[in-house]
């Protein structure tokens, strides 16, 4: 059954320093989303991506954030300059064509350490 | 603001007990919802989602839930648990958008 992949499965990194979350999404989706989920807190939307650009963002989503789909498989979020309230477990998922509210299919997460 | 409520954080049962969990989401127009399910170390899963038509929605493993409109709430319901079903239960909500709104999710387990 295909799957969303995302890599690597936990990453630590100095406060300030770059970061990119990679995702494998599933390979005839269209739609892809990042979310994130602080510990103890809910899942939070960050971003849906469609057509090579950004449908919607949340407040969180502001300019220390970007996400591109650099190739035909690939989508990633960067983080420029991390904060250590940006420590959280960041979630892929995409969605097949056709229907707006088809079922996401989300990946394992990737947990981020910001130190 | 758009949010959604899950009430119970953490349910302990015995197996074949039946369960329900609540999910209240704030009123603004047309709803998506859906509960989904992340068993320990995999990922979220779907269970199932309600978009119009029945109220009573049936998912997979012998899951349902209920939108009543008239109460903004959608519980999900099993009438019968299995040690398997031991995970954590997240209610989400879309509104006109496909950004999924998530409750704070509750943790299910069941005892043998």
């Amino acid at each position: 059954e295909p799957e969303v992949t995302q890599t690597p499965s936990h990453q630590v990194t100095q406060m300030g320093q770059e970061v990119i979350l990679r995702c494998v999404p599933i390979s005839n989706h269209l739609y892809f989303y990042w979310y994130r989920q602080i510990l103890g807190q809910k899942v939070e939307f960050l971003v849906s991506f469609y057509n090579n650009e950004i449908s919607e963002k949340s407040e969180i989503f502001d300019d220390q954030f970007s996400v591109e789909r650099p190739d035909g498989s690939n989508f990633t979020l960067k983080i420029r300059s991390t904060k250590l309230e940006d420590s959280a477990m960041y979630f892929c998922a995409s969605s097949e064509p056709g229907d707006l509210y088809n079922e996401q299919f989300f990946g394992p997460g990737t947990r981020l350490t910001v130190l | 603001a758009q949010s959604v409520s899950q009430h119970n954080h953490h349910v302990i049962l015995s197996e074949a007990a039946s369960l329900e969990l609540g999910c209240n989401y704030s009123y603004g127009g047309t709803v998506n919802l859906f509960w989904y399910v992340q068993y320990p170390g995999q990922h979220l899963q779907l269970l199932l989602k309600y978009f119009s038509g029945d109220p009573l929605v049936k998912g997979i493993k012998g899951f349902e839930a209920e939108f009543i409109k008239s109460k903004f709430s959608f519980n999900l319901r099993k009438p019968s648990v299995q040690w398997s079903d031991t995970a954590e239960y997240f209610c989400a909500v879309s509104y006109n958008t496909d950004k999924l709104i998530f409750g704070t999710g509750t943790r299910l387990q069941v005892f043998p």
